[in-house]
């Protein structure tokens, strides 16, 4: 069964930063595309960023363009999210999610997510 | 971007009834949409994907219909572990993005 377990989340001050990690087993992690989707409290889904198999691709929302950087270490079975100048308006819970398949489009949605970590941005 | 618009965004129905919820694109996404539930207190769940194709282990009561502009999820009849908040989301290209949800409670 695939597992996706995410960490690093954590209490930051505006304008810190925190890198959220997602360790993945039971998979070939180095064959899908990963993505990070954040729910605020009580809020929706948003999406945040997805990098390609190879880590060669990446795409990012708007609202976190210039400040978040997502990336994978295939080696270590391993993505990450850097997170920069955080805002009050980060703060979700965080999930890792595995692309279905391994071609574009069926890369763009999910059948495994991880529990999530929460990031909480506040003074 | 491509918007989604889910309707209703909170709908209130008895075991046994049939429910239907609405995703609207603000353009076409062809049959590039997908339905997840999510509980509280849990990552969402993928039901549907392709617009049509049911997840495999998804009850199918699940199904789900359209394409191009208009999709619906239909439940067929509602049962207790279905109350919980079902998301569209379109992957037609980036970037990607989810419908505003609709939670289904008990009436």
């Amino acid at each position: 069964e695939v597992l996706l377990v995410e960490s690093g989340g954590g209490l930051v001050q505006p304008g810190g930063s925190l890198r959220l990690s997602c360790a993945a087993s039971q998979f070939t992690f180095s064959n899908y595309a990963m993505t990070w989707v954040r729910q605020a409290p009580g809020k929706g889904l948003e999406w945040v960023a997805t990098i390609s198999s190879s880590g060669s691709s990446t795409y990012y929302a708007d609202s976190v363009k210039g400040r978040f950087s997502i990336s994978r270490d295939n080696s270590k079975n391993t993505l990450y999210l850097q997170m920069n100048s955080l805002r009050a308006d980060d703060t979700a819970l965080y999930y890792c999610a595995k692309g279905r398949l391994t071609n574009p489009p069926y890369t763009r949605y999910f059948d495994n997510w991880g529990q999530g970590t929460l990031v909480t941005v506040s003074s | 971007d491509i918007q989604l618009t889910q309707s209703p965004s909170f709908l209130s129905a008895s075991i046994g009834d049939r429910v239907t919820i609405t995703c609207r694109a603000s353009q076409g996404i062809s049959s590039y949409l997908a339905w997840y539930q999510q509980k509280p207190g849990t990552a969402p769940k993928l039901l549907i994907y392709g617009a049509s194709t049911l997840q495999s282990g998804v009850p199918s009561r699940f199904s789900g219909s359209g394409s191009g502009t208009e999709f619906t999820l239909t439940i067929s009849s509602l049962q207790p572990e279905d109350f919980a908040t079902y998301y569209c989301q379109h992957f037609n290209s980036f970037p990607l993005t989810f419908g505003g949800g609709t939670k289904v409670e008990i009436k």
